[in-house]
């Protein structure tokens, strides 16, 4: 089954307490994105990624990291988490050529609260 | 340059029409569709690349009208199962970052 898989779903933590939240996806897509949702303000992109050792910056980089090794895989890092990175996160992933063409596929998201 | 929706929110009888409005202050290239029931993820409905250009998908069309930077979904006889929250999804040109918009509530009651 074609499917973005994330994990964890759920994660309580504690400010300044390094995190990672996994992304991987079995489509081959060339592609992949996070994106954050809060109330009233949609979804934003944090970053993206075109190919493997290929990232951008979105629209809400800062306290985030990135990094894509391998096409399938393109893990979400806050390094020192806040608690104003308390949000739920979504995984993307699409295929790549002109990119207005293309839908994106989501994971189930990941909820963060960071105490 | 997050593009923004017009309503916030909206509460149809089933099989009324609804029409949800997307703007953007910057020029196009394509615009995306998503629907998001609570708790889930969004889900894809359909992209629109062409300046006038229309399409359907069941019940629900869209029109994209990229001189005036705008889009509009139309959802017609509305269903229960139409719940959710509607975004749109804008590109500027082939850069790849991607603007979603605030999103319109959508709820039908029986």
């Amino acid at each position: 089954e074609a499917q973005v898989t994330q994990n964890p779903r759920y994660l309580i933590t504690v400010t300044g307490k390094k995190l990672t939240v996994t992304c991987s996806q079995n489509m081959n897509h060339e592609y992949m994105s996070w994106y954050r949702q809060d109330p009233g303000l949609g979804l934003r992109q944090i970053y993206y990624s075109m190919n493997v050792e290929v990232t951008d910056k979105g629209d809400v980089p800062e306290g985030y990291k990135v990094s894509r090794k391998e096409k399938r895989n393109f893990p979400l890092i806050l390094e020192s988490p806040s608690p104003n990175q308390t949000s739920l996160y979504f995984c993307a992933s699409r295929r790549g050529g002109p990119s207005g063409n293309q839908p994106q596929h989501f994971g189930d998201g990941t909820r963060l609260s960071i105490l | 340059q997050q593009p923004v929706q017009s309503p916030q929110a909206v509460i149809l009888r089933e099989g009324e029409d609804a029409v949800i409005n997307c703007s953007s202050s910057k020029a196009l290239y394509s615009v995306h569709w998503y629907r998001q029931k609570h708790g889930e993820a969004p889900v894809f409905l359909m992209i629109l690349l062409k300046g006038g250009e229309q399409k359907g998908h069941e019940k629900i069309s869209a029109s994209f009208n990229e001189k005036k930077q705008q889009s509009s979904l139309y959802l017609t006889a509305s269903q229960l199962s139409y719940s959710g929250t509607y975004f749109c999804g804008t590109e500027r040109n082939t850069g790849n970052q991607f603007y979603f918009g605030t999103g319109t509530s959508l709820t039908v009651i029986p």
